[in-house]
């Protein structure tokens, strides 16, 4: 079956810390698609990353980088030197094109970087 | 280019009552979806459509209806509202469905009483 996991609800950063939130997710398929979104206090989804199963790359934008292992089935997204802005809640997604249209979204972390 | 609108961005509804949520997009985009997002459980299918005149149920479907006459208009119906109906609706647009991504609304915060 399908889940994504974020075990973290909550995390409290002071400004300038590194943090990692973590996802992991369930899949039957070996096609499958996962996602970072970020939805900030004004309450809109923002794309962050998209990473297909057959590219373990990780990949590092600015401060953001993320962690693909699929031994491990997790798809970590880490915040280097945190800011303010950063403070939103972060869903982790997964998609299974063989199975349909949907994404099967994880409960969320809410991430507050205190100044 | 506006993306994905929505509206209304709020709107309270008595128990029994039917509105359309709207939504539109003007990227073109063939695929578009309906969400809902509940505290603690991150967001669920409600409807989706990979294109004009075809349209499928998600994993939430019970209590909507949806349409897609164009490409650019995906509205969602409520039929007669219910308070397990509160909640945040995201509409979702997409060129090539799951596996590329969505681009999403900024959501429309409907309260049932």
């Amino acid at each position: 079956a399908q889940k994504v996991t974020q075990a973290q609800t909550e995390i409290s950063v002071v400004e300038k810390e590194d943090v990692t939130l973590d996802c992991v997710y369930e899949t039957r398929d070996t096609t499958y698609y996962l996602f970072w979104y970020k939805q900030p206090p004004s309450g809109e989804l923002v794309f962050l990353i998209r990473r297909n199963s057959f590219d373990e790359q990780n990949e590092i934008s600015g401060r953001y980088s993320w962690n693909f292992q699929k031994s491990t089935s997790s798809f970590n997204f880490t915040i280097t030197a945190s800011q303010v802005v950063d403070s939103a809640v972060y869903f982790c997604a997964l998609s299974e094109p063989n199975y349909g249209q949907n994404f099967v979204f994880g409960p969320g972390t809410r991430l507050s970087v205190l100044p | 280019n506006a993306g994905v609108t929505q509206t209304p961005k709020f709107q309270v509804l008595k128990t029994g009552q039917s509105m359309t949520l709207q939504c539109a997009q003007d990227m073109n985009h063939e695929y578009m979806s309906w969400y809902r997002q509940d505290p603690g459980m991150g967001l669920r299918l409600i409807h989706y459509s990979v294109g004009a005149g075809i349209t499928d149920q998600g994993e939430v479907p019970n209590g909507y209806n949806v349409s897609r006459s164009t490409t650019e208009d995906f509205p969602l119906r409520l039929l007669s509202a219910a308070p397990s109906q509160t909640s945040v609706y995201f509409c979702a647009s997409s060129p090539s469905g799951v596996s590329y991504g969505y681009t999403f609304g900024s959501g429309t915060r409907l309260t049932v009483v």
